[in-house]
């Protein structure tokens, strides 16, 4: 992918509420998509991947994203959310036949109890 | 098995000193990475390897120096490091080294040159 854009750097929520987490990315071939979650002080951990096939891909956590192609989007939700929810969110992709993943700027969610 | 462990976790070095940060998988997988990461930054690519051998080296400068000796250890070495670093380096694993395999990532080093 040419790049992987967050628009969101901080996206604060109250605890329950629903939340979206915004991602847009170009490339001129077809691409792999990722959500990664980084806990303070912790590595990345995958979240959800999407790889062909159906468009709406889910974690086991209630994440849930959705590939758009026409729109070039990778949008991640969850209808409720928790305080362990707080974490550096970073969308990433990966162009067909590429080695490289290319990282979003990451956005924080932050979570008000 | 399903971890990337990376030692030591913490590492406090002067610009003079030789140093060598570990990671190892016991995944089976052939491709491994390393990445650096300042403070709210996204990880940013440093070197592949794949099945052994460096199949990527991001322009990074020759005081970084990667070693894969077999396919579960993957570890860099360095040398006169600069302060700016200092940052959250970062090793990942995957399957190989095609597009659609997820790559697992490890903790971190974090390291600090004095």
């Amino acid at each position: 992918a040419q790049s992987v854009t967050q628009l969101d750097s901080q996206v604060p929520v109250f605890e329950e509420a629903p939340v979206e987490l915004r991602c847009n990315y170009s490339s001129s071939v077809s691409v792999y998509l990722f959500w990664y979650v980084q806990y303070p002080n912790q590595g990345l951990q995958l979240l959800l991947k999407y790889l062909s096939g159906s468009t709406l891909v889910e974690s086991i956590n209630g994440f849930e994203a959705e590939f758009n192609k026409s729109q070039t989007s990778f949008h991640l939700r969850k209808p409720s959310v928790h305080i362990s929810d707080t974490a550096e969110y970073f969308c990433a992709a990966r162009d067909f036949g590429n080695e490289k993943l290319t990282f979003g700027t990451g956005t924080r969610l932050t979570i008000i109890p | 098995d399903t971890e990337v462990t990376q030692t030591p976790k913490h590492l406090v070095m002067g610009m003079t000193n030789k140093k060598s940060l570990k990671c190892e998988q016991h995944m089976g997988h052939r491709a491994m990475y390393w990445y650096k990461q300042k403070a709210k930054k996204p990880p940013e690519l440093m070197f592949v390897y794949s099945y052994e051998k460096l199949s990527i080296n991001e322009s990074v400068p020759s005081r970084f120096s990667p070693e894969c000796p077999n396919s579960s250890l993957l570890n860099l070495h360095l040398h006169a490091l600069q302060p700016e670093d200092s940052a959250l380096y970062l090793c990942a694993s995957s399957q190989a080294s095609a597009a659609y395999n997820e790559q697992f990532f490890g903790p971190g080093t974090r390291l600090t040159v004095l």
